[in-house]
């Protein structure tokens, strides 16, 4: 079985259009993240939710929104797409016991999302 | 705020011969450390971390990273490597005492083995 599953795997779409990624977790897990990979295979983190609740929002434009409908899925839609969003999305999740002071947990990542922007 | 240099963006080696991705990092605060694989047209997988203990970490397959504090390094070694470790290695680091997991990545290095 599929851990952390992302759709589609691929997304080709003209500038100016509005787009959503799903990703979904069976794991369990309380903590899922979206991460973009550039061109240059440069991974950066984009946001974090727990438990449905936002907890980390980087420096992302506001086209980007994350939505978390239940813990086990984190959906990024995305507005007005612009040429520079080309990349790849990774989905990921983890236990996240990191605020109990034990050791952190691992992140697993989905298959990835390759977005081109035309 | 923490950063990872991966000193190799690209490592040819040829089959049954050692290899070392190396990998500096940079923070104001005590860090654990990871490396992720990405093989072709998949996503990442954990090969191994450092998280307290002993500074050798060792994967199943092989790998072994050492946490080195004083030279802020945590640079990934294998004896002898297979054509089916052709992949990108990434180093991450992520502060600890933390809330949530933020990872912050290298710029990964490309590992090509050779026939």
């Amino acid at each position: 079985d599929t851990a952390v599953s992302q759709t589609p795997k691929y997304l080709v779409t003209q500038m100016g259009n509005d787009k959503s990624i799903k990703c979904e977790q069976n794991l369990g897990h309380d903590t899922m993240y979206w991460y973009k990979q550039d061109s240059k295979k440069f991974l950066k983190i984009m946001f974090s939710y727990n438990n449905k609740e936002l907890i980390i929002n980087e420096t992302v434009p506001n086209r980007f929104s994350p939505k978390s409908p239940d813990k086990a899925h984190l959906n990024l839609h995305i507005n007005s797409l612009e040429l520079g969003d080309s990349a790849v999305y990774f989905c990921a999740s983890s236990q996240d016991r990191a605020l109990a002071g034990g050791p952190t947990d691992t992140q697993y990542f989905g298959p990835g999302t390759r977005l081109t922007v035309l | 705020a923490q950063s990872v240099t991966q000193l190799d963006s690209q490592v040819p080696v040829f089959e049954e011969a050692p290899v070392e991705l190396r990998c500096n990092y940079s923070s104001s605060v005590s860090v654990y450390l990871f490396w992720y694989v990405q093989y072709p047209n998949q996503g990442l997988q954990l090969l191994l971390k450092y998280l307290s203990g002993s500074t050798l970490v060792e994967s199943i397959n092989g790998f072994e990273a050492e946490f080195n504090k004083s030279q802020t390094s945590f640079h990934l070694r294998k004896p002898s490597v297979h054509i089916s470790d052709t992949a990108e290695y990434f180093c991450a680091v992520r502060a600890k005492g933390t809330s949530y997991g933020k990872l912050t990545f290298g710029q990964g290095t490309i590992l090509t083995v050779h026939p």
